[in-house]
């Protein structure tokens, strides 16, 4: 019944590892997103995806790339991790880009 | 593109209180505006939105915002805070154009028993 899913929902690894997060939604919305939250609880979108296309990509490290197989998914691939990754990553998705934006658990990624 | 100001970083209200949380934005055409809240260790919830139409809206949980467009303002109040309204909040700006959808920084709500 969830809306907006994510897995795992604690990360923790090691730098240098690479790593994936995964999120789902069942609401048929068009466009989804990943945000990072820092400590300071800070919320910065990172990537969104509008019917399979990048629509935005903000100034974050190639280090992160997001894959979406299909409109209901959009995966977060992160690849030699430093310790400035640690942080919550939220999943969200909308019917339309400015439209209300509904948000998944969050994934707590620790790099250690 | 639109921006997102939250001058309150802490707010400490005792329960019962009434509670005005500010929220001012910068956008050149009438923006979708949004409020949401955020529990220790949860996601982010939808409170209330405003797209047009009264600019006094109802949310959940006994909130609401009225949007003041002369004031680039769009405040979230409740008339008696629980202990259980104590998390995070959150305003954010949605556009058509520009970044799309921006956050606030957040203010931070403690509610005194």
């Amino acid at each position: 019944d969830t809306a907006v899913s994510q897995t795992p929902k604690y990360l923790v690894t090691q730098m240098g590892n690479d790593k994936s997060i995964k999120c789902e939604q069942n609401l048929g919305h068009d466009t989804m997103y990943w945000y990072k939250q820092d400590s300071k609880k800070f919320l910065k979108i990172m990537f969104s995806y509008n019917n399979k296309e990048l629509i935005i990509n903000e100034t974050v490290p190639n280090r992160f790339s997001p894959k979406s197989p299909d409109k209901a998914h959009l995966n977060l691939h992160i690849n030699s991790l430093e310790l400035g990754d640690s942080a919550v990553y939220f999943c969200a998705s909308s019917q339309e880009t400015a439209g209300e934006q509904y948000f998944g658990p969050g994934t707590r990624l620790t790099v250690t | 593109a639109q921006s997102v100001t939250q001058p309150d970083i802490h707010i400490t209200v005792s329960e019962g209180a009434s509670l005005e949380l500010r929220c001012n934005y910068s956008y050149g055409a009438t923006p979708y505006l949004f409020w949401y809240v955020q529990s220790p260790g949860q996601g982010l919830q939808l409170l209330l939105k405003y797209f047009s139409g009264d600019t006094l809206v109802q949310g959940i949980k006994g909130f609401e915002a009225e949007f003041k467009r002369s004031q680039s303002s769009f405040n979230l109040r409740k008339p008696s805070v629980h202990w259980s309204d104590a998390a995070e909040y959150f305003c954010a700006v949605g556009a058509n154009y520009g970044q799309n959808f921006v956050f606030g920084p957040g203010t931070r709500l403690s509610v005194l028993p």
